[in-house]
């Protein structure tokens, strides 16, 4: 069974500023994908960012980046110049591929990261 | 236009009633989820259904029953609701079932059973 850690309840941030939220998983399968969703107070899942695991390079989009340690079975998301509507519930989320790259949606979540951006 | 819709938004009910949430997607997609948001935020998979078929029960109660009466649609049906079914019941679609597919999700319905 898989599973994901995200160990930080809550991470509070200054705007413009750096922030790294932190997610560990476990795992014994090879190939897989990783997740960042996002859910703000309006309740809505929304996805921020993935990687494959078998790209080396980390994924990028925008003001949002990931450190992805395969080895260490890390996966860290960096959100630069952090904006007061980057405020939400981040979520880290992992998917085995069975041997048809298939999983079916069934995505394993870790139990969340409360991010607040001050002004 | 929301991409995914589900109704109600909010849900209160007895202990022991019959309740649905309708969800629909106007993304075109094949795949359509039902995922449970317990009290302490945790995220799990429910059901999963591709071109309207059941592929995923995630050992849910049968007391849930999920029906796709066409691929635009997942609705949820809850019977003999107890306290332990209040969460927040999130549908979601996808274009296809590949392990890197991006979920869109509905905004969820929050039940609370008294």
């Amino acid at each position: 069974a898989q599973t994901v850690t995200q160990s930080q309840p809550e991470m509070s941030v200054q705007e413009a500023e750096t922030v790294t939220l932190s997610c560990t998983y476990d795992t014994s399968e090879n190939n897989y994908y990783l997740f960042w969703y996002k859910q703000p107070p309006s309740r809505q899942m929304i996805l921020v960012i993935r990687q494959e695991a078998y790209k080396q390079q980390n994924a990028t989009e925008n003001r949002f980046s990931v450190n992805f340690q395969k080895a260490a079975k890390s996966f860290s998301l960096k959100i630069s110049d952090s904006q007061l509507g980057d405020t939400a519930m981040y979520f880290c989320a992992f998917t085995p591929a069975n041997a048809g790259g298939t999983s079916y949606g069934k995505l394993t979540f870790g139990q969340g990261t409360i991010l607040t951006v001050h002004p | 236009d929301t991409a995914v819709s589900q109704t109600p938004k909010y849900l209160v009910t007895q202990m022991g009633n019959d309740k649905s949430i309708k969800c629909e997607q106007n993304l075109g997609h094949d795949t359509m989820y039902w995922y449970k948001q317990d009290s302490k935020k945790f995220l799990k998979i429910m059901f999963s259904y591709n071109n309207k078929e059941l592929i995923i029960n995630e050992t849910v109660p049968n007391r849930f029953s999920p029906k796709s009466p066409d691929k635009a649609h997942l609705n949820l049906h809850i019977n003999s609701l107890e306290l332990g079914d209040s969460a927040v019941y999130f549908c979601a679609s996808s274009h296809g079932w590949g392990a890197g597919e991006k979920l869109f999700f509905g905004s969820g319905t929050q039940l609370s059973v008294l």
